[in-house]
């Protein structure tokens, strides 16, 4: 079945670092990608997507770029602030209607 | 309703008691998901209802695990003879469609088993 494989946390930064999470998905066909959010005390929330091959997500600076060659849809972000800090779930849509979520990352960022 | 509503918030249950947990989704929204999410972990698919039929329920771990739809708003997860390892919190989603970027997912419901 379709699985999700995302960099292990937690992660730290200080304020202004540049941030990587990596993330390398397997399905059959041509799934659509996304990086939901969960910040503390808040449900999941839908930070980008990219629903083919090439597709660049973007929100709140964050971007991911969905590569079929490497399977893989890393999340970047130039400038991380104290309020980015959260749990990042890298996240699949196949054929079956369901999210195949990775195991999530912390992202703690210090001022 | 503006989003996605589950009660209670926070459920202890005494191991082989019977639990219901409540999903409220937005009002017209065809699709509705549930999902398991243990501590430290992704969410992990249970079931899914287009409507009142459900469509997919390959994700319940076992027969003790049970979800309805019956007027195609409201769904209620229920669990019988609840056991540790059900402790989780159960997040309910819904859709206009069955389409991942179309989700809106609730805050969930913590359910632990003691």
């Amino acid at each position: 079945g379709d699985s999700v494989t995302q960099m292990e946390g937690p992660v730290t930064l200080s304020e202004e670092a540049f941030l990587t999470i990596n993330c390398t998905y397997t399905a059959t066909g041509y799934p659509s990608l996304f990086w939901y959010v969960q910040y503390p005390g808040e449900g999941l929330q839908l930070l980008l997507k990219a629903t083919k091959a090439d597709d660049k997500g973007s929100n709140k600076g964050f971007e991911a770029t969905y590569r079929k060659e490497t399977t893989s849809f890393h999340l970047e972000k130039g400038s991380v602030q104290v309020s980015d800090s959260a749990v990042y779930f890298c996240t699949s849509s196949g054929s079956a209607r369901q999210l195949t979520f990775g195991s999530g990352t912390q992202l703690t960022v210090l001022p | 309703g503006a989003g996605v509503s589950q009660s209670p918030r926070y459920k202890v249950a005494k191991r082989g008691q019977d639990v219901a947990l409540r999903c409220d989704p937005i009002s017209g929204h065809v699709s509705l998901f549930w999902y398991q999410q243990a501590l430290g972990q992704g969410p992990e698919f249970l079931t899914y209802f287009q409507n009142e039929a459900q469509l997919d329920k390959s994700g319940l771990p076992s027969d003790r695990f049970f979800a309805e739809r019956p007027e195609g708003s409201v769904s209620t997860l229920k669990i019988q003879r609840t056991q540790q390892e059900d402790s989780a919190v159960y997040l309910c989603a819904s859709s206009l469609e069955g389409q991942g970027y179309g989700y809106t997912f609730g805050s969930g419901t913590r359910l632990t088993v003691v």
